[in-house]
């Protein structure tokens, strides 16, 4: 496989469900992301795990929950969700060169396609 | 000072015309300015990125233009297809940045 892989590609959940969105990166980045896509609005950031710190949207709810167990695998633990949190959940990653290196560009998986009911 | 503003929302092109997206950014550290297409069930893969180091860079029928001092970059789409049809999306990033900073999109249309 290559490329950012996401599994589900779509995910219909309770609000009193607990699931969890899974990533993988082949690509041997050294960062991984989470966005958010609703319609009509533009793609949020979510939380950034870069260079083995974990960086945050401080407007994320404690409903979602990242875990980033190596630079190959990224989770989006979700529990008690609410219907506005349905939407499009992408998964991203790139190499940080750091030191003012900057970054390279981001590579995107197909997304899970997120309905709370 | 991290927003990039984009335009239009959305456009609409005959085929064989020049689609054009503008974008614009306040923080001056910015130094790496890509363009993502997303097509309808598919996450955003880059198009085209640029660094403020030249003016204009041209792949294909796909062309950026960049103006440092007015700090604004712009997409434009040669001989626009109906298989461009998609939503544009421009982003920034800074040289000790580890995110990118993202417009709100453009939906474009192209008729046949």
């Amino acid at each position: 496989e290559t490329g950012v892989t996401q599994t589900p590609r779509h995910l219909v959940m309770g609000m009193t469900n607990k699931k969890s969105l899974k990533c993988e990166q082949h690509l041997g980045h050294n960062a991984m992301y989470w966005y958010k896509q609703s319609a009509k609005k533009p793609l949020e950031l979510m939380f950034v795990y870069s260079l083995e710190e974990r960086v945050e949207n401080n407007s994320v709810p404690s409903r979602f929950s990242p875990e980033c167990p190596n630079s190959s695998h990224l989770f989006l633990h979700l529990h008690t969700l609410q219907p506005e949190d349905s939407a499009l959940y992408l998964c991203a990653s790139s190499q940080v060169f750091g030191e003012r290196g900057g970054m390279s560009e981001a590579f995107f998986g197909q997304g899970t396609r997120l309905t709370v009911v | 000072q991290q927003q990039v503003k984009q335009s239009p929302q959305s456009l609409i092109v005959q085929k064989g015309g020049i689609s054009i997206i503008n974008c614009a950014y306040e923080n001056t550290a910015f130094d790496y300015f890509p363009w993502y297409q997303q097509f309808p069930g598919k996450g955003p893969a880059l198009l085209i990125a640029i660094r403020p180091d030249v003016s204009e860079k041209k792949e294909g029928r796909f062309t950026i233009s960049f103006n440092k001092s007015a700090k604004q970059f712009s997409l434009h789409i040669m001989d626009s297809q109906p298989g461009d049809s998609a939503t544009y999306f421009c982003a920034a990033s800074h040289n000790y940045g580890q995110n990118f900073v993202f417009g709100p999109g453009t939906r474009l249309s192209v008729l046949p």
